[in-house]
This record gives structure tokens, C-alpha cells and sequence, in this order.
């Protein structure tokens, strides 16, 4: 069965450096998503992307975080400057045009910022 | 707006009882409603979806739950426990059904012990 992956699964960068976490959707989906899960809390919508654009963005996604799909298989999120309350798990999710219509989520990215 | 509440942080259920976790929804759409199930460790794994049809919905694991709009709810249940099923459970909701690119309102999450 098809899924979505992330790498890596597990990143610690200090405060002020730039990360760069990065998913596979699957192959026939077009709608691609970020979400995020700070240890303890509910998991948030970052972002959304479709035909190279972004859809929606939450406030929690300001000028220091990016998307991109620089090809035809990997979609990426960007954090610039890394803050402490950046660490979270970070998802990845996509969806099907044509359907079925839920997003398939990813493993999961932990993001440690020290 | 969308939102969803969870109405137990943590319940506890003997192995081979039934399950009832609880969620409420509040959307200005018809909704998409799903529950997702994230174990240790693990990423979200989807259980089950309404979409406007069925209003019993039948998932994985012999989970089911039922869109109740005159209460605003979506309870999960499963009728006897396995130990497998200790994980911690969302109650998410779309606002727009189906189309788009819409993105999904989650609950605070239920935490789900079995007891032996």
C-alpha cells in the first residue's frame, strides 16, 4: 500500500540554524500539508499546497517557515532561523484529487531545537 | 470556523469491555469528520471517515462511530477491547466536504488505557 514518508525521523539543530525537513507524498496526490504536534498538545495545520502554491497558512506559519515541492516527489518545509519553541513532530500529509478524500499522514519528523 | 472537543482526556477500559470515546464538533459546513489513532511512537493512522453519507460509520479494527447532527457528536466505539487498542485517539473535523484543499481542525486527543 502506498504511503508517505518523511526524512529524517529525528533532527536536533541549534537555535538560529536553518532546517529543512523533508516528505514523499504519495505519488498520485496533488494536495500536499503540514502539521505540527508540540509534546503534549494537539496537532496544528500549518500549511497547505497545491499547483505549486500555497492554499492556506495558519499564524503559526510566519516568515520563517517555507514550503516547496522542487520536483515531482518530494515536498519540503523550511525553518530559517530555528526557535526552542520550534520543537515539535512535524507531519507531512497528502490527499488524492479524484479521491478517496482523506490525508495520509507521515511517520513524522521530531524537530529538537537546543 | 471549525472546532472540535474531546470530552475525555483519558479513559480507562478493562480488555474485552467496550470502548466509547467521546467527541463534539462545531462547523459552519456540513462536515468531514474523522478519527485518527496515533500509537507510541508512531505517525496518524486513520480508523474512519463521514463524509455525508452513512451516518454509522464502520472502521478498522472494528472500531465504528455515529454522526449524530441534532447533538453535534461523533462518538467512537468498539464493542469489546484488545490490548492493541491502547493508543491515544483524534477526533478530527474538516469544514468543507471532500473538495479542496481543506484543512483538519484535531481535537486534543483522548488517551486510551487497557487494562489487562
Amino acid at each position: 500500500e502506498p504511503e508517505v514518508t518523511q526524512t529524517p525521523s529525528h533532527q536536533v539543530t541549534q537555535m538560529g540554524q536553518e532546517v529543512i525537513l523533508r516528505c514523499v507524498p504519495i505519488s498520485n496526490h496533488l494536495y500536499f500539508y503540514w502539521y505540527r504536534q508540540i509534546l503534549g498538545q494537539k496537532v496544528e495545520f500549518l500549511v497547505s499546497f497545491y499547483n505549486n502554491e500555497i492554499s492556506e497558512k495558519s499564524e503559526i506559519f510566519d516568515d520563517q517557515f517555507s514550503v516547496e515541492r522542487p520536483d515531482g516527489s518530494n515536498f519540503t518545509l523550511k525553518i530559517r532561523s530555528t526557535k526552542l519553541e520550534d520543537s515539535a513532530m512535524y507531519f507531512c500529509a497528502s490527499k488524492s484529487l479524484d479521491g478517496p478524500y482523506e490525508q495520509y499522514f507521515g511517520p513524522g519528523t521530531r524537530l529538537t531545537v537546543t | 470556523a471549525q472546532s472540535v472537543t474531546q470530552l475525555d482526556s483519558h479513559v480507562s477500559v478493562s480488555e474485552g469491555t467496550p470502548v466509547l470515546l467521546r467527541c463534539n464538533y462545531s462547523s459552519s459546513y456540513s462536515p468531514s469528520l474523522f478519527w485518527y489513532v496515533q500509537h507510541p511512537n508512531k505517525g496518524l493512522q486513520l480508523l474512519l471517515k463521514y463524509t455525508s453519507a452513512a451516518t454509522l460509520v464502520k472502521g478498522i479494527n472494528g472500531f465504528e462511530a455515529e454522526f449524530k447532527k441534532s447533538e453535534t457528536s461523533f462518538h467512537l466505539t468498539k464493542p469489546s477491547a484488545h490490548m492493541s487498542d491502547a493508543a491515544e485517539y483524534f477526533c478530527v473535523v474538516s469544514g468543507t466536504p471532500n473538495f479542496g484543499n481543506e484543512k483538519l481542525t484535531f481535537g486534543t486527543g483522548t488517551r486510551l488505557t487497557i487494562i489487562p
